[in-house]
């Protein structure tokens, strides 16, 4: 399968938990994309890597929140000490390059937090 | 106010009519706009995607762009059960399209 994987597909943490995600982009695709997806919304955009640089952090982004992309391959994004609030859908997507518009969306990561 | 307005739904209707899905935006930056089709449990996959103002057409999939209203329209002709699902609307205002700017969605259900 040659599309974008997350893993893992659910998680359910316990308040005050730290969680991490897993993005696995399209191998020849150089921008990475997060977006957190709540229920009834539209994805909102977290953040973006070009190869392993970090080029933009949306202000929901809080403190708690961090995002990897060490080899410019796969991503992780952590969350630490979570809150109720946090519950929702993870997506990662991935392009080509900047000449491309099409993002590539993964099948999300949902998280819940009790 | 949120800078891209779409109605959520849901919308229900008869296999075989012409559907049509609107969003609005404040921001008139934005010169891209995509619709993207996102089944359950999946993530969102783009449909179509237009530059500007003006009409796009892929198949059953008409998209218009109307910047002077800032409005943006998707028509779905001969709809299919096969196209229920939530739709949503994205725009950015630059070309690269890195940080898109997502309508709700609407849900839509095409009734055999």
């Amino acid at each position: 399968d040659t599309g974008v994987s997350q893993d893992p597909r659910h998680k359910i943490t316990k308040r005050g938990q730290n969680v991490t995600f897993r993005c696995d982009p399209i191998s020849e695709h150089n921008r990475l994309y997060w977006y957190r997806q709540t229920l009834g919304q539209g994805p909102e955009f977290l953040t973006y890597f070009q190869n392993e640089a970090q080029l933009e952090k949306s202000r929901l982004l809080s403190d708690r929140f961090s995002a990897e992309r060490p080899k410019g391959s796969f991503s992780t994004l952590e969350i630490q000490r979570t809150e109720q609030g946090d519950s929702a859908m993870y997506l990662c997507a991935s392009k080509e390059g900047f000449d491309h518009y099409e993002q590539y969306f993964g099948p999300g990561t949902r998280l819940t937090v009790t | 106010q949120k800078e891209v307005e779409q109605d959520p739904g849901p919308l229900s209707v008869p296999e075989g009519a012409i559907v049509s899905l609107n969003c609005t935006y404040s921001n008139s930056a934005f010169q891209y706009f995509m619709w993207y089709r996102q089944y359950s449990r999946k993530g969102p996959e783009l449909l179509m995607y237009t530059y500007s103002s003006g009409n796009k057409e892929d198949g059953r999939f008409t998209a218009q762009v109307d910047k002077s209203s800032k409005y943006i329209s998707l028509f779905i002709r001969d709809s299919q059960p096969s196209d229920s699902a939530t739709y949503l609307c994205a725009m950015s205002s630059v070309a690269g399209a890195n940080n898109l700017f997502f309508g709700t969605g609407t849900r839509l259900t095409v009734i055999p």
